[in-house]
């Protein structure tokens, strides 16, 4: 069970809008920590995709955007590509547990 | 280039040890905090532990508290984790991951090793 909880799967066709969720509580988003997103490939290791909410490290499209409100945040991917097919986490701190936590990660189908 | 690089992963019995290694390159080691960080095969990523640019500071998660050790040798430019009383849900990829530099509201991993494959089976 994640400290943080994400859909399980989303899926979307080729060029569409989607969105990912990731809920908290008050000990981790909701204390005000931020939250960063990592996209990882089949196989691969995770990558940084949103740091501190909504900013993106150089190389990662504007297609990606991440916002955050109250105790949760939300990724969004526009324009859908079949290359975007991958599991996506988001990660905070978590105060009672002086540590990073993840989301269970949810994994992306383009149709 | 920045690097991490996993190492020291294999086949252990239950109960039995290992330790991990990650060696880095490309950056001022020293200067940044670090963490480890778990998949289990099929499952979402886990942080497992965090230890401060001087060691000074290290926190575990309760799965592994008593039974994990995480040290670094910053002339060495590397990073351990020494895993005692191993069970089987511990079988993981263990990565090393880097904390971005300057980060106030609650750390990101910016740069992260391949991973090294740890089985505890019998």
């Amino acid at each position: 069970q994640s400290v943080l909880t994400q859909p399980p799967s989303v899926s979307g066709a080729p060029g569409q809008r989607i969105t990912i969720s990731c809920t908290g509580s008050s000990s981790n988003i909701g204390a005000g920590y931020d939250v960063h997103w990592y996209q990882q490939l089949p196989g691969t290791a995770p990558k940084v995709l949103i740091y501190g909410n909504n900013n993106r490290p150089s190389g990662v499209p504007d297609r990606f955007s991440g916002s955050k409100s109250g105790t949760s945040a939300s990724l969004a991917i526009t324009g859908l590509q079949a290359e975007d097919e991958a599991d996506y986490y988001c990660q905070s701190y978590d105060s009672s547990l002086s540590g990073s936590v993840f989301g269970g990660g949810t994994q992306l189908t383009v149709l | 280039e920045v690097q991490l690089e996993e190492s020291g992963g294999g086949l252990v019995q239950p109960g039995g040890s290992l330790r991990l290694s990650c060696a880095a390159s490309g950056f001022t080691f020293s200067s940044y905090e670090m963490n480890w960080v778990r998949q289990a095969p099929g499952k979402g990523l886990a942080w497992v532990s965090y230890i401060s640019s001087s060691g000074s500071t290290i926190y575990y998660a309760d799965s592994v508290k008593g039974r994990f050790t995480v040290s670094r040798d910053n002339a060495k430019n590397s990073l351990y984790l020494q895993m005692n009383s191993l069970r089987a849900e511990d079988t993981a990829v263990y990565y090393c991951a880097r904390v971005a530099p300057g980060y106030n509201y609650g750390y990101y991993m910016d740069v992260w090793g391949k991973g090294t494959t740890v089985t505890v089976s019998s």
